[in-house]
């Protein structure tokens, strides 16, 4: 099966913009997850997208927010953007039916925010 | 916030010596799972020990459960280079209900396996 795909992989936005990150589940996968990661607070959870409902959610501003589509891709958003949204972004994919399933993991999309 | 907190947060060996990696956390669990993570991507899943086993083995890999001490460790045996990584420690919670699916994840230790 094909892993988990994140586009784009790389981006670099300026203060007050906003970005849109996609994620590609593993074929048959119905959970997908959103993290940050910066050097300073390491992996934070940001949501979680079941059978297109957001399931659980993390303590990030509105400014992020997420939907996932009817094939189980998921994306997520943040409007606004300032300087301490510079992270990267890792979405994982899981079954979603059994609790602490096992994640699997994107390479990440790098977003620099000038 | 961190469930779990790894100890120590960076670890230097030599290539052939065995790297132990400790995890702590504060909360009940159904399982806990290691994952590594090379520079700049994503994590990989590495094993998974339910709240009632104590040890697990995998390749090189071998974690043990204490849940009276609510921790854990992950041995890896006969390191090489390229077992250079960070290694994360996630646990799932025991209670039930939406935010039962989440892994938490502590911040992990950084290897360095020197050739």
């Amino acid at each position: 099966k094909a892993g988990v795909t994140q586009t784009p992989r790389y981006l670099i936005k300026t203060r007050g913009q906003q970005v849109t990150l996609s994620c590609s589940p593993i074929s048959g996968h119905r959970s997908v997850s959103w993290y940050q990661q910066t050097p300073g607070q390491g992996l934070q959870f940001l949501f979680e997208y079941f059978s297109e409902t957001q399931r659980n959610k993390g303590n990030f501003p509105g400014r992020f927010s997420g939907r996932q589509f009817s094939n189980s891709r998921s994306e997520m958003n943040v409007s606004t953007l300032e300087l301490g949204d510079s992270a990267l972004y890792l979405c994982a994919s899981s079954l979603g039916q059994g609790v602490g399933d096992t994640q699997y993991f994107g390479p990440g999309t790098r977003l620099t925010v000038l | 916030s961190q469930q779990g907190e790894e100890d120590p947060q960076a670890l230097s060996i030599q290539e052939g010596e065995n790297a132990t990696m400790n995890c702590s956390y504060k909360t009940s669990i159904n399982n806990l799972q290691w994952y590594r993570q090379n520079s700049g991507r994503g994590l990989v899943h590495l094993i998974l020990i339910r709240s009632n086993e104590r040890e697990k083995h995998s390749g090189r890999l071998r974690v043990t459960l204490d849940t009276s001490k609510k921790s854990s460790s992950l041995l890896i045996t006969a390191s090489r280079a390229a077992d250079t990584a960070s290694y994360f420690c996630a646990t799932a919670p025991s209670y039930s209900g939406a935010g039962s699916y989440q892994l938490t994840f502590g911040k992990g230790t950084k290897l360095s396996v020197i050739p």
